[in-house]
């Protein structure tokens, strides 16, 4: 059974940095993108960004290209989201999810549907 | 504002069917066949209902049907329940320089 475990909830200052990690556990690691989306206090989803360990090349939301790194450690079976530049609009819950059905044979495959999703990490900016 | 268009709420009675749009574009739901809906209980993660426009995964109820008509997805939940109730989102992907786009979200209440 694949799992997906974030790290704990973060409070950080305005202009400051934070990073979330998804421990995935369970199945194949290399073959699945990794996304990441969050949901502001009421608010919908939002798709930030993601990366496929087995390419290793993050893909990001316009949105968020200038203050988003996300990264990915085989070793550890672990993807880290570093969000940068925080502002109060930053508050929200921060999902990461596994992408694709692990034989994608093209590049859209891999950001097709997120099963499963980790647990959440709320993150607050104050 | 989000890129794909859903009801903000919808309603129903236990035993009715509902129907949740999801308007997209030519550039999204239009094009692929990458539509997929999440349904997220009050401070829950998000659950996988329907991928691919209608597949079910393993374990969802067959209450729950996709389909699409142009740009339009939708997703039908039959014989409603009280444990049905919930926020639902539609997804597509959106082409490789989007990639992906989700709708606001609609609620849904049985009466």
């Amino acid at each position: 059974q694949v799992q997906l475990v974030q790290s704990g909830a973060e409070v950080k200052e305005p202009e400051s940095s934070v990073k979330v990690s998804c421990k995935t556990s369970g199945g194949t690691f290399s073959t699945y993108a990794i996304t990441w989306v969050r949901q502001a206090p009421g608010q919908g989803l939002e798709w930030m960004g993601g990366i496929i360990p087995f390419f290793g090349t993050p893909k990001y939301a316009q949105k968020f290209q200038d203050r988003l790194t996300i990264t990915a450690d085989e070793s550890t079976t672990t993807v880290h989201m570093e969000l940068s530049s925080l502002r109060s609009d930053d508050t929200a819950v921060y999902f990461c999810a596994r992408g694709g059905k692990g034989d994608c044979t093209s590049t859209s495959c891999y950001w097709s549907w997120f099963d499963p999703w980790g647990q959440g990490t709320l993150v607050t900016v104050s | 504002q989000s890129a794909l268009t859903q009801p903000a709420s919808v309603s129903g009675s236990p035993g009715q069917s509902i129907t949740i749009s999801c308007i997209g574009t030519s550039s999204d739901v239009g094009s692929y066949n990458y539509v997929s809906w999440y349904q997220q209980l009050p401070g829950k993660a998000p659950k996988l209902m329907i991928f691919d426009v209608n597949y079910r995964p393993s374990g969802v109820s067959d209450r729950f049907s996709g389909s699409r008509s142009g740009n339009t997805a939708s997703l039908t939940i039959s014989g409603l329940q009280t444990e049905d109730e919930a926020d639902y989102f539609c997804c597509s992907y959106a082409g490789s320089s989007t990639l992906v786009v989700f709708g606001g979200g609609t609620k849904l209440t049985v009466i």
